[in-house]
């Protein structure tokens, strides 16, 4: 695709519920990140995918996060018994590889979660 | 860890004028990038304009330019003939190089810019 794609734009969720988020990124892009961004804050890092292999994942902020890309290219992040504090967008973010400088880092629309 | 500071959460400016956003941070490291992304109402963080640690000369892209004063860990960004299309979230961001795993950026909270015609 054109640009990386992020679906849902929108999820609402009641507290407890699952979710997963899809990012699709920019094809033949080897590298992938997932970020949350609390309202009016910075993004903050959560994880890293070069290629299916998840390669950091220290920025998750639970074992109730859990991200995946089985097949280096879609990625889904799944949030379990979601509680308050995870209501963020969630942007993804790909680059054809783990050399910065010269393939900068695409970001997709996010998905906005809101959960009651 | 690296941290990234925007001390400044909102600035107005009017249309044709320039403005600067200061950014300060804060890494051990010697070898790093840093960034300024504008993120408009749409969400779709883009990539405004980047400065490599190792080089002196200050990056300029169009009416965008920086101002990197390495020994103070300083980053500040100036728009020149501010546009309404400039109005958005302004974030810095830093990277530490890392061969063979993900680089991924540190971003300070944000600057919000109002561009007023």
């Amino acid at each position: 695709g054109a640009g990386v794609s992020q679906s849902p734009r929108y999820k609402v969720a009641k507290r407890g519920q699952d979710v997963a988020l899809r990012c699709d990124p920019i094809s033949g892009h080897v590298s992938l990140f997932w970020y949350q961004q609390a309202l009016g804050q910075g993004p903050e890092f959560l994880t890293y995918f070069q290629n299916e292999a998840q390669l950091d994942k220290s920025g998750l902020p639970s074992d109730r996060f859990f991200a995946e890309r089985p097949e280096g290219s879609v990625s889904t992040l799944k949030i379990q018994r979601t509680q308050q504090e995870d209501s963020a967008v969630y942007l993804c973010a790909s680059s054809l590889a783990g050399d910065l400088l010269n393939q900068p880092q695409h970001f997709g629309d996010g998905t906005r979660l809101s959960i009651l | 860890a690296q941290t990234v500071t925007q001390s400044q959460p909102e600035m107005s400016v009017q249309e044709a004028e320039t403005v600067t956003l200061s950014c300060t941070y804060d890494t051990s490291e010697n070898n790093y990038y840093l960034f300024w992304y504008k993120q408009p109402p749409s969400r779709q963080m883009i990539l405004v304009i980047r400065q490599e640690a190792y080089k002196q000369q200050n990056a300029t892209e169009n009416r965008f330019s920086v101002n990197f004063q390495k020994a103070a860990k300083s980053f500040s960004l100036k728009i020149s003939d501010s546009q309404l299309g400039d109005t958005a979230m302004y974030f810095c961001a830093f990277m530490k190089l890392i061969k063979a795993a993900g680089n991924k950026l540190t971003f300070g909270g944000g600057t919000r810019v109002l561009v007023k015609p």
